[in-house]
């Protein structure tokens, strides 16, 4: 499985853009990277996923280097509801099925 | 059904005895997960399900935890002679496919087990 590396904790201000990198150094050629996001008393709630370049949708966008080793996770303009543990997990082909979730980062958002 | 449901929502227990957690998927979701996760950490994997199949079970820590999924849709996690470090929120996952690389996985609210 690829071992993710993500920073323990952010801050950010409300309104602001926050990103948040994920290394993945050993990342293989069919992994998907996935983020999930989980707020205090409930299940990871799936973000968004990507292969290569950018994806977006309508809550983040993923932005993807040609070497695919790191991620980053852009949320904009920030809110208070924002404030959660965000997780990055890559998907290893040879162990499909196994998830690997890490400690996550916990992104604290202020007024 | 409209979500991933799990049963119960807590559970206390004294340590020996045995526990059981049930896991309600998505209907017709192919593969289901158990995860354990401990307070201030991510959810570790325990094993996962496709359909009735049990692929891979190297998660689980020791031969006390067993878990199943006879009619490959409601699945239960059993813990036997039950341990203090078993203390722990233990999730429950489905994704629509089969499992493999960009499955997006579905959690359920969890079970709170605390083990005196």
């Amino acid at each position: 499985l690829a071992k993710t590396t993500q920073p323990i904790s952010m801050d950010s201000y409300e309104g602001q853009e926050v990103n948040i990198t994920c290394s993945h150094n050993n990342i293989a050629t069919n992994d998907y990277i996935t983020w999930y996001q989980q707020f205090p008393s409930q299940g990871p709630r799936f973000i968004i996923q990507g292969y290569k370049t950018k994806v977006t949708n309508e809550v983040a966008s993923l932005f993807i280097p040609a070497d695919r080793k790191s991620s980053t996770l852009s949320l904009p303009r920030v809110s208070l509801s924002d404030t959660a543990v965000y997780y990055c997990l890559v998907g290893a082909n040879t162990n499909a099925g196994k998830s690997t979730f890490g400690d996550g980062t916990t992104l604290t958002v202020k007024p | 059904g409209a979500g991933v449901s799990q049963s119960p929502r807590y559970k206390v227990t004294k340590r020996g005895q045995d526990v059981t957690l049930r896991c309600d998927p998505i209907s017709s979701h192919a593969t289901l997960y158990w995860y354990q996760q401990a307070l201030g950490q991510g959810p570790e994997f325990l094993t996962y399900f496709n359909y009735e199949a049990q692929p891979d079970k190297s998660g689980l820590p020791s031969d006390r935890f067993s878990a199943e999924r006879p009619e490959g849709s409601i699945s239960t996690l059993t813990i036997q002679r039950t341990e203090q470090r078993d203390s722990a929120m233990y999730r429950c996952a489905s994704s629509p496919r089969g499992a493999g690389d960009g499955e997006t996985q579905y959690f359920g609210p969890g079970t709170r087990l605390l083990v005196l």
